[in-house]
């Protein structure tokens, strides 16, 4: 497609609940990003891959988040054991490479609520 | 600590205003430095970036912003805004190694009066 493109566009879950959020990024892109956007703040880095190798994870709130990118290019972010905290706006980006100059896209994100 | 202050958060303008939105970061060594534009329902949109050079930065749909590495600012600026303008417009920071792992700021809703 033209753009990063994410699945769920939105999604309510019973806390407790396990949810899984896909992230197809632009073609041939080799870095992927996922980021957290509570309500009326700033995206915040999750965790960042280079084709299939997930190089930073530093930002995963807990061991209930979980991503993966298996052959390189489609990626999952998982939550397990959803709580109300993890209400929030799901961004995935992509990047050419993660370097100097290239430009970052960004998908229109999943908007997660737990209840 | 990393981080990205932006000093105002919900402006209103009026057509043909002139707009400067602040921002301050703080980040050891060497930056990059952005500004991203959401509209309502879309998503964010890259609308101008530093890396190196002329500290004056233009961008997209009339946008600049100036790199003021004493004062460790990159305000964003645009002479005379427009209805379209309406948005939320985000300052970014970043080291020179990994350009996607950007730190932001919490945001500006701009609304702009016709």
């Amino acid at each position: 497609g033209a753009g990063v493109s994410q699945s769920p566009r939105y999604k309510v879950a019973k806390r407790g609940q396990d949810v899984a959020l896909r992230c197809d990024p632009i073609s041939g892109h080799v870095s992927l990003f996922w980021y957290q956007q509570a309500l009326g703040q700033g995206p915040e880095f999750l965790t960042y891959f280079q084709n299939e190798a997930q190089l930073d994870k530093s930002g995963l709130p807990s061991d209930r988040f979980f991503a993966e990118r298996p052959e390189g290019s489609v990626s999952t972010l998982k939550i397990q054991r959803t709580q109300q905290e993890d209400s929030a706006v799901y961004l995935c980006a992509s990047t050419l490479r993660g370097q100097f100059g290239n430009t970052i896209y960004f998908g229109e994100g999943s908007w997660l609520t737990v209840v | 600590a990393q981080s990205v202050s932006q000093h105002n958060h919900h402006v209103i303008l009026s057509e043909a205003a002139s707009l400067e939105l602040g921002c301050n970061y703080s980040y050891g060594g060497t930056v990059n430095l952005f500004w991203y534009v959401q509209y309502p329902g879309q998503h964010l949109q890259l609308l101008l970036k530093y890396f190196s050079g002329d500290p004056l930065v233009k961008g997209i749909k009339g946008f600049e912003a100036e790199f003021i590495k004493s004062k460790f600012s990159f305000n964003l600026r645009k002479p005379s805004v427009q209805w379209s303008d309406t948005a939320e417009y985000f300052c970014a920071v970043t080291g020179s190694g990994n350009t996607g792992k950007l730190i932001f700021g919490q945001g500006t809703t701009l609304q702009v009066k016709p």
